[in-house]
């Protein structure tokens, strides 16, 4: 029973434009929810978090979005360029320090951001 | 601060060996936990360690082990290794805040190839 989806495997967006990439999870004790860029043969690396008290958080280019009652977030970069050409992983997390060191990945979305 | 180190960085091993992979957490981090990627299952949590004690487990078989040291650093060990156990092993530490909404920072990985 897959937690925690990513329902698009592969997003293709012209430069400049906007990429919105989607996920969906069922478990609704998930409390914190985290986006990475990842790169082949290496570690994620850390986009942008939210948590379930709120419905948007952003930090420069990046916004994430949450509607709980959907059980759906998504991740909107704004203009899009070449360098954000990367696997995307949504992941999320139960309530409470206990669940502070596992997290819960969706299949990732593959973003390919042409010149 | 520098980041998540691992080590080895790439491995080969034969079936039936065993293999100890490490992991340095960041400075003042205290939890760390452990993911596999393959190609197949995406990412998947294997454990987490915190003070020295481990806090969650996911669904893998008694082959795979770890522990944490008192300096927060931490090895994982699996033994009689299977094909199927070729993967990118991820390490990843927190400040685990006792909200449990803080960040993962991941090392680059161990690549680990079964012959």
């Amino acid at each position: 029973d897959q937690q925690v989806k990513q329902n698009s495997p592969s997003l293709s967006v012209q430069e400049g434009r906007i990429s919105i990439l989607n996920c969906d999870y069922t478990n609704s004790m998930f409390d914190y929810f985290l986006w990475y860029k990842k790169y082949p043969a290496e570690g994620p690396t850390f986009l942008i978090s939210i948590s379930s008290i709120k419905d948007k958080n952003e930090d420069g280019r990046f916004t994430v979005f949450l509607n709980k009652s959907a059980k759906h977030l998504s991740l909107h970069i704004v203009p899009s360029q070449p360098g954000d050409s990367a696997v995307y992983f949504c992941a999320a997390r139960g309530l409470g320090s206990s669940n502070t060191g596992k997290l819960i990945f969706g299949q990732g979305t593959t973003l390919q951001v042409k010149p | 601060k520098a980041g998540v180190t691992q080590t080895p960085r790439y491995l080969i091993k034969t079936r039936g060996q065993q293999v100890t992979l490490s992991c340095s957490p960041i400075s003042g981090h205290r939890s760390v936990s452990w993911y596999q990627q393959t190609p197949g299952q995406g990412l998947q949590f294997l454990f987490e360690y915190f003070s020295e004690t481990q806090r969650n487990k996911g669904n893998f078989p008694g082959r795979f082990s770890g522990r944490q040291f008192s300096n927060s650093r931490s090895e994982m060990n699996v033994s009689t290794l299977e094909l199927g156990d070729s993967a990118l092993y991820l390490c990843a530490s927190s400040s685990a805040l006792s909200s449990g909404r803080d960040t993962q920072y991941f090392g680059p990985g161990t690549r680990l190839t079964v012959l």
